[in-house]
């Protein structure tokens, strides 16, 4: 079975850092590109940041570029995104999502169940 | 950065209905569109891919066309089940944009 796990949220004041990660089992993850997505409370999907399978090329949404770093771990299965200089407008879930290619028409296979992030002081 | 635009937001409908929303981009990204559909609490679901083909598993009553521009997701048949949040979302260029959503509400 297909599992993404993402943890690493929680409250933190604007301004600091918070790092997550994403565990993956039950596919070969070094085989899949890797994405964070959020979604604001009651809000629609925001497309963060990607990577690909061998760390080799990376992107980032205009709104977290210079403040988020994306990065993997395939020896451990596990995605990274940390998280420097956030604001309160970063409060939301944050999803990660793994799709066959980097540069791929065939979508987000697999997704996690998302991990909370609060930004308030 | 391409847009998309999805319309319309909230979409009112019965069991047994044939349902019809539409995702339109700011500019020719030509079949490289996805559909996920999001229930309440729960993560996204990859639906169709490539503007039309279904991902392994989903039902046959959903379908999506278009190119271009202009892309359209049907439910031939709504379900209980079909009441969600659907979105559309641009693939293999970056930014990977996700569209706004159609929520499918209860008539």
């Amino acid at each position: 079975e297909v599992q993404l796990v993402e943890t690493g949220g929680g409250l933190v004041q604007p301004g600091r850092s918070l790092r997550l990660s994403c565990a993956a089992s039950g596919f070969h993850f070094d085989d899949y590109a890797m994405h964070w997505v959020r979604q604001l409370p009651g809000k629609g999907l925001e497309w963060l940041s990607a990577i690909s399978w061998d760390s080799g090329r990376t992107d980032y949404g205009d709104s977290v570029k210079g403040r988020f770093t994306i990065s993997r771990d395939n020896a451990k299965n596990s995605l990274y995104l940390q998280m420097n200089s956030l604001r309160p407008e970063d409060a939301a879930l944050y999803y990660c999502a793994g799709s066959p290619n980097y540069y791929d028409s065939s979508g987000f296979h697999y997704w996690g169940q998302g991990t909370l992030v609060t930004v308030s002081s | 950065d391409i847009q998309l635009t999805q319309s319309p937001s909230l979409l009112s409908a019965s069991v047994g209905d044939r349902v019809t929303m539409f995702c339109r981009a700011s500019q020719d990204i030509s079949n490289y569109l996805a559909w996920y559909q999001q229930k309440p609490g729960k993560a996204p679901k990859l639906l169709i891919y490539a503007a039309s083909t279904l991902q392994r598993g989903v039902p046959s009553r959903f379908s999506g066309s278009g190119s271009g521009t202009e892309f359209i997701l049907t439910i031939s048949s709504l379900q209980p089940e079909d009441f969600a949040t659907y979105y559309c979302q641009r693939l293999k260029s970056y930014p990977l944009t996700f569209g706004g959503g159609t929520k499918v509400e209860i008539k």
